[in-house]
Protein backbone atom coordinates (compact mmCIF):
# COMPACT_ATOMS: atom_id res chain seq x y z
CA UNK A 1 0.00 0.00 0.00
CA UNK A 2 1.24 3.57 -0.75
CA UNK A 3 1.59 5.44 2.85
CA UNK A 4 0.41 9.01 2.59
CA UNK A 5 1.70 11.52 5.29
CA UNK A 6 0.82 14.80 6.00
CA UNK A 7 2.28 17.95 7.72
CA UNK A 8 1.66 19.40 9.87
CA UNK A 9 -0.99 17.64 11.34
CA UNK A 10 -2.63 20.91 12.65
CA UNK A 11 -2.11 24.49 12.72
CA UNK A 12 -2.75 28.31 13.72
CA UNK A 13 -3.28 30.78 11.35
CA UNK A 14 -5.12 34.32 10.80
CA UNK A 15 -7.36 35.48 8.47
CA UNK A 16 -5.65 36.68 5.79
CA UNK A 17 -2.03 34.31 6.17
CA UNK A 18 -0.78 32.43 3.85
CA UNK A 19 -0.83 28.01 4.50
CA UNK A 20 0.77 25.61 3.19
CA UNK A 21 0.19 21.57 3.84
CA UNK A 22 2.47 19.11 2.35
CA UNK A 23 1.69 15.64 1.24
CA UNK A 24 4.50 13.01 1.07
CA UNK A 25 3.56 9.28 -0.35
CA UNK A 26 5.96 6.46 0.35
CA UNK A 27 6.65 5.73 -3.47
CA UNK A 28 5.88 8.16 -6.59
CA UNK A 29 2.61 8.40 -7.60
CA UNK A 30 3.44 10.81 -10.64
CA UNK A 31 1.09 13.26 -10.54
CA UNK A 32 -1.75 11.42 -9.11
CA UNK A 33 -2.55 13.28 -6.07
CA UNK A 34 -6.53 14.92 -4.92
CA UNK A 35 -6.85 17.67 -2.44
CA UNK A 36 -9.79 17.68 -0.40
CA UNK A 37 -11.51 20.03 2.24
CA UNK A 38 -13.33 18.29 4.68
CA UNK A 39 -15.80 20.58 7.61
CA UNK A 40 -17.70 18.44 10.68
CA UNK A 41 -20.84 17.11 9.47
CA UNK A 42 -20.34 18.15 5.96
CA UNK A 43 -19.05 15.48 2.90
CA UNK A 44 -14.94 15.61 1.80
CA UNK A 45 -15.05 18.33 -1.13
CA UNK A 46 -12.60 18.20 -3.57
CA UNK A 47 -10.60 20.75 -4.28
CA UNK A 48 -7.37 19.91 -6.44
CA UNK A 49 -6.89 16.87 -8.58
CA UNK A 50 -4.01 15.48 -10.53
CA UNK A 51 -1.50 17.63 -7.57
CA UNK A 52 -2.10 21.33 -9.56
CA UNK A 53 -5.42 20.90 -11.34
CA UNK A 54 -8.26 23.39 -10.04
CA UNK A 55 -11.69 21.90 -9.20
CA UNK A 56 -14.20 24.30 -10.88
CA UNK A 57 -16.04 26.38 -8.35
CA UNK A 58 -13.25 26.22 -6.34
CA UNK A 59 -11.58 29.67 -5.50
CA UNK A 60 -8.08 30.44 -6.83
CA UNK A 61 -6.55 30.87 -3.40
CA UNK A 62 -6.29 27.70 -3.87
CA UNK A 63 -3.14 25.84 -5.71
CA UNK A 64 -1.46 22.77 -5.46
CA UNK A 65 1.88 21.64 -6.68
CA UNK A 66 4.20 18.68 -6.93
CA UNK A 67 5.09 15.39 -8.77
CA UNK A 68 6.46 12.30 -7.52
CA UNK A 69 6.45 12.02 -3.80
CA UNK A 70 6.14 15.52 -2.76
CA UNK A 71 2.91 17.57 -3.28
CA UNK A 72 1.90 21.35 -1.16
CA UNK A 73 -0.96 22.78 -1.06
CA UNK A 74 -1.04 26.24 -0.80
CA UNK A 75 -3.76 28.70 0.52
CA UNK A 76 -2.87 32.05 -0.80
CA UNK A 77 -4.82 34.33 1.94
CA UNK A 78 -6.82 32.39 4.56
CA UNK A 79 -10.70 33.00 4.71
CA UNK A 80 -12.83 32.68 7.04
CA UNK A 81 -14.92 30.00 5.39
CA UNK A 82 -11.26 28.14 5.05
CA UNK A 83 -11.15 26.67 8.72
CA UNK A 84 -11.42 23.15 7.97
CA UNK A 85 -9.29 20.02 7.78
CA UNK A 86 -7.20 19.30 4.72
CA UNK A 87 -6.61 15.57 3.35
CA UNK A 88 -4.45 14.11 0.66
CA UNK A 89 -4.95 11.27 -1.35
CA UNK A 90 -3.92 9.34 -3.77
CA UNK A 91 -5.48 7.16 -6.90
CA UNK A 92 -2.11 6.12 -8.59
CA UNK A 93 -3.04 2.59 -7.39
CA UNK A 94 -5.73 0.85 -5.21
CA UNK A 95 -5.84 0.53 -2.62
CA UNK A 96 -6.50 4.10 -2.64
CA UNK A 97 -5.28 6.08 0.45
CA UNK A 98 -5.53 9.14 2.30
CA UNK A 99 -3.29 11.14 4.39
CA UNK A 100 -3.92 11.28 7.88
CA UNK A 101 -5.52 15.29 7.58
CA UNK A 102 -4.28 18.43 8.85
CA UNK A 103 -6.53 20.94 10.60
CA UNK A 104 -6.20 24.43 10.21
CA UNK A 105 -7.62 26.33 12.94
CA UNK A 106 -8.24 29.89 14.06
CA UNK A 107 -5.24 31.72 15.82
CA UNK B 1 -26.91 17.61 -11.17
CA UNK B 2 -25.11 15.00 -10.08
CA UNK B 3 -26.86 13.83 -6.38
CA UNK B 4 -25.81 10.42 -4.56
CA UNK B 5 -27.55 9.64 -1.21
CA UNK B 6 -26.51 6.94 1.15
CA UNK B 7 -29.22 4.99 3.07
CA UNK B 8 -29.76 2.25 5.58
CA UNK B 9 -30.05 1.34 9.66
CA UNK B 10 -27.86 3.88 11.69
CA UNK B 11 -27.70 0.86 14.53
CA UNK B 12 -25.98 -2.60 13.55
CA UNK B 13 -25.76 -5.28 16.47
CA UNK B 14 -22.03 -6.69 16.76
CA UNK B 15 -21.03 -9.68 14.50
CA UNK B 16 -24.03 -8.65 12.53
CA UNK B 17 -23.68 -7.56 8.89
CA UNK B 18 -23.56 -3.38 7.72
CA UNK B 19 -25.60 -2.89 4.58
CA UNK B 20 -25.93 0.47 2.93
CA UNK B 21 -27.14 1.56 -0.23
CA UNK B 22 -25.77 4.88 -2.17
CA UNK B 23 -28.88 6.05 -5.02
CA UNK B 24 -27.56 7.70 -7.89
CA UNK B 25 -28.90 10.42 -9.59
CA UNK B 26 -27.66 13.38 -12.26
CA UNK B 27 -25.63 11.23 -14.19
CA UNK B 28 -25.80 7.37 -15.89
CA UNK B 29 -24.15 4.84 -13.08
CA UNK B 30 -22.94 3.07 -16.21
CA UNK B 31 -20.48 5.93 -17.50
CA UNK B 32 -17.18 5.78 -16.93
CA UNK B 33 -17.04 5.98 -13.28
CA UNK B 34 -15.54 4.03 -10.17
CA UNK B 35 -18.59 4.04 -7.61
CA UNK B 36 -17.00 4.27 -4.07
CA UNK B 37 -17.57 3.75 -0.62
CA UNK B 38 -15.38 5.69 2.04
CA UNK B 39 -15.76 6.51 5.78
CA UNK B 40 -14.67 7.63 8.74
CA UNK B 41 -14.55 7.12 12.16
CA UNK B 42 -15.74 9.59 15.31
CA UNK B 43 -12.44 11.50 15.51
CA UNK B 44 -10.18 9.73 12.87
CA UNK B 45 -9.14 10.52 9.18
CA UNK B 46 -10.91 9.27 6.06
CA UNK B 47 -10.61 5.40 5.24
CA UNK B 48 -11.22 4.04 1.30
CA UNK B 49 -13.54 0.73 1.54
CA UNK B 50 -14.06 -0.49 -2.23
CA UNK B 51 -15.09 0.46 -5.10
CA UNK B 52 -16.89 -1.01 -7.83
CA UNK B 53 -17.36 0.03 -11.90
CA UNK B 54 -20.89 -0.55 -13.85
CA UNK B 55 -19.48 -3.78 -15.65
CA UNK B 56 -19.38 -5.32 -11.73
CA UNK B 57 -15.61 -5.22 -11.37
CA UNK B 58 -14.35 -4.28 -8.10
CA UNK B 59 -11.40 -2.98 -6.01
CA UNK B 60 -11.50 -3.45 -2.52
CA UNK B 61 -9.27 -2.37 0.98
CA UNK B 62 -7.31 -5.40 1.96
CA UNK B 63 -7.94 -4.63 5.68
CA UNK B 64 -11.05 -5.16 5.36
CA UNK B 65 -11.78 -7.20 1.66
CA UNK B 66 -12.13 -10.58 3.22
CA UNK B 67 -15.36 -8.95 5.01
CA UNK B 68 -16.48 -6.56 1.98
CA UNK B 69 -19.18 -6.78 -0.67
CA UNK B 70 -19.90 -3.83 -3.14
CA UNK B 71 -22.72 -4.62 -5.68
CA UNK B 72 -24.72 -2.42 -8.38
CA UNK B 73 -27.86 -2.56 -9.65
CA UNK B 74 -28.10 -0.74 -12.80
CA UNK B 75 -31.65 -1.09 -12.97
CA UNK B 76 -32.18 0.81 -10.02
CA UNK B 77 -29.14 2.88 -10.29
CA UNK B 78 -27.76 2.13 -7.20
CA UNK B 79 -25.30 0.34 -5.40
CA UNK B 80 -24.31 -1.26 -2.65
CA UNK B 81 -22.05 -2.09 0.67
CA UNK B 82 -21.81 -4.93 2.95
CA UNK B 83 -19.66 -5.32 5.75
CA UNK B 84 -19.45 -8.45 8.00
CA UNK B 85 -18.61 -9.27 11.31
CA UNK B 86 -18.49 -5.91 12.32
CA UNK B 87 -17.66 -4.33 15.72
CA UNK B 88 -17.35 -1.09 17.25
CA UNK B 89 -14.32 -0.21 15.50
CA UNK B 90 -16.88 -0.11 12.49
CA UNK B 91 -18.71 2.39 13.87
CA UNK B 92 -18.21 5.19 11.35
CA UNK B 93 -19.67 7.41 8.64
CA UNK B 94 -19.97 6.24 5.68
CA UNK B 95 -19.88 7.87 2.37
CA UNK B 96 -20.48 6.77 -1.12
CA UNK B 97 -18.66 8.63 -3.58
CA UNK B 98 -18.41 8.58 -7.81
CA UNK B 99 -14.55 8.35 -8.58
CA UNK B 100 -14.39 10.45 -11.88
CA UNK B 101 -12.47 8.66 -14.80
CA UNK B 102 -10.81 6.66 -12.04
CA UNK B 103 -9.09 9.86 -10.63
CA UNK B 104 -10.66 11.99 -8.08
CA UNK B 105 -13.53 11.63 -5.40
CA UNK B 106 -16.15 14.64 -6.78
CA UNK B 107 -19.00 13.46 -5.59
CA UNK B 108 -20.16 12.75 -2.62
CA UNK B 109 -23.31 11.78 -0.51
CA UNK B 110 -23.83 13.57 2.61
CA UNK B 111 -22.88 10.87 4.90
CA UNK B 112 -24.50 8.36 7.08
CA UNK B 113 -23.43 7.55 10.43
CA UNK B 114 -23.74 3.76 11.26
CA UNK B 115 -23.28 2.86 14.98
CA UNK B 116 -22.29 -0.53 15.74
CA UNK B 117 -23.75 -1.12 19.22
CA UNK B 118 -26.10 -4.33 21.00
Amino acid sequence: DIQMTQSPSSLSASVGDRVTITCRASQSINNYLNWYQKKPGKAPNLLIYTASSLQSGVPSRFTGSGSGTYFTLTISSLQPEDFATYYCQQSYSTPLTFGGGTKVEIK
Amino acid sequence: QVQLQESGPGLVMPSGTLSLTCAVSGVSISSSNWWSWVRQPPGKGLEWIGEIYHSGNTNYNPSLKSRVTISIDKSKKQFSLKLSSVTAADTAVYYCARREFGVNFDYWGQGTLVTVSS
